[in-house]
């Protein structure tokens, strides 16, 4: 089945930084969606993005599908922005399609 | 904003005892799913449901697994009989189509 690795595993920023985190997968994809997993373990939403790139405030990611990777940039961190960062994919055919998690990139935001 | 809603929050239960799940997707939603997370690992899929019926399972959804859709608006998650392996953190989401699925909060399930 397909792979979806993500790096870095862990990350420890100071309040004000900037980062990039990566998702590497290993087949073509129909779709990829990223989420940021909030400490009371709730998984919100932040983009449905299988190609190009989106901005959100002061997150944005790019997806380039032929290259098989998507980076999701967080700029001026805040310690709200703690938590597990997943990015899943989307493969197959059928009427419905499952979403393959990757292992995540747990983020710590110090003041 | 709509949200998909789960019940209970959190469910402790006794092993061998069945539990029920219980999720509201988003009304204009016709694609349904369940996912579980045991603590401190991935997400991983369950089973899909469009038209009234599985779509997709995986080899974690064996037997003791069922789903429903027992009115317009709840879809269920039925474990028969409770393994302590089958705590975890079980997610309902929805999808007007075979697009970004939205995920509810969660139950998290404890079997002693």
């Amino acid at each position: 089945g397909i792979q979806v690795e993500q790096s870095p595993p862990d990350l420890i920023l100071q309040e004000g930084a900037n980062s990039t985190l990566r998702c590497n997968f290993s087949d073509s994809v129909n779709n990829l969606q990223w989420f940021h997993q909030n400490p009371w373990g709730q998984l919100i939403n932040l983009f449905y993005i299988p190609s190009g790139t989106k901005q959100n405030g002061r997150l944005s990611a790019t997806t380039v599908a032929t290259e098989r990777y998507s980076l999701l940039y967080i700029s001026s961190s805040q310690t709200t922005d703690s938590g597990v960062y997943f990015c899943a994919v989307e493969y197959g055919g059928g009427a419905t399609n499952k979403l393959i998690f990757g292992t995540g990139t747990l983020l710590a935001v110090q003041p | 904003e709509p949200e998909v809603t789960q019940t209970p929050s959190h469910q402790v239960t006794q092993m061998g005892q069945e539990v029920i799940l219980r999720c509201v997707p988003i009304s204009n939603h016709l694609y349904f799913y369940w996912y579980r997370q045991i603590l401190g690992q991935k997400v991983e899929f369950l089973v899909s449901f469009y038209n009234n019926e599985i779509s997709e399972k995986s080899e974690i959804f064996d037997d003791q697994f069922s789903v429903e859709r027992p009115d317009g608006s709840n879809f269920t998650l039925k474990i028969r009989s409770t393994k302590l392996e089958d705590s975890a953190m079980y997610f309902c989401a929805s999808s007007q189509d075979t697009s970004a699925q939205y995920f509810g909060p969660g139950t998290r399930l404890t079997v002693l």
